[in-house]
């Protein structure tokens, strides 16, 4: 199985400023990685796949890089509605697996 | 656009069964992969199971496997999660996902149902 390690737990965030989150894999993934917001009481939604390629109307502050084990996922100026949980997830073989999450707060 | 509405969540013992199912629209339903992500309450998100377009190939995560069992009806356009000996941590919000068709990240996900597992 491979282990998803997101770091880090908590970040603490002034509104308009940018955040970098990160995913460790145990195992080299081919860029089939992805990210998920999720607000409290909703459902995730996807915000990038193949790593770096935003999914149908994400923002363009939200970008993702990173290839083999390391990823990142930048959020440029932050707004009031990027205050969220964000979950890594490798599709790369199975099972699927998640990171624990980071959870983006206001500082 | 694409609507995933799941049904079938509730209370039930531990050892007993449900039948989750989500009805999906909005999009050629049998050309796409399907599953379930589970949320435990406060807890992160973990991947259940997936399901081919066809049906022909299932996935299914080793805390579930041999209990539940994924299937799918393409001429209703619905998944479906039987859930069998029902633990106390089988305890999550489920949500219905559909695969993208990029690749298999999951780019639609249903609101949610509720499975509590107690006695």
């Amino acid at each position: 199985e491979i282990v998803m390690t997101q770091s880090p737990a908590t970040l603490s965030v002034s509104p308009g400023e940018s955040a970098t989150l990160s995913c460790r894999a145990s195992q080299r993934l081919t860029s089939n990685l992805a990210w998920y917001q999720q607000k409290p009481g909703q459902a995730p939604r996807l915000l990038i796949y193949g790593a770096f390629t935003r999914a149908t109307g994400v923002p363009a502050r939200f970008s993702g890089s990173g290839s083999g084990t390391e990823f990142t996922l930048t959020i440029s100026s932050l707004q009031s509605e990027d205050f969220a949980v964000y979950y890594c997830q490798q599709y790369n073989d199975w099972p699927r697996t998640f990171g624990q999450g980071t959870k983006v707060e206001i500082k | 656009e694409v609507q995933l509405l799941e049904s079938g969540g509730g209370l039930e013992q531990p050892g007993g069964s449900l039948r989750l199912s989500c009805a999906a629209s909005g999009f050629t339903f049998s050309t796409y992969a399907m599953g379930w992500v589970r949320q435990a309450p406060g807890k992160g998100l973990e991947w259940v199971s997936t399901i081919s377009g066809s049906g022909a190939m299932t996935f299914y995560a080793d805390s579930v496997k041999g209990r539940f069992i994924v299937s799918r009806d393409n001429s209703k356009d619905t998944v479906y999660l039987q859930m069998n000996s029902l633990r106390a941590d089988d305890t999550a919000v489920y949500y219905c996902v559909k695969s993208s068709e990029a690749d298999y990240s999951f780019d639609s996900w249903g609101q949610g149902t509720l499975v509590t597992v107690s006695s």
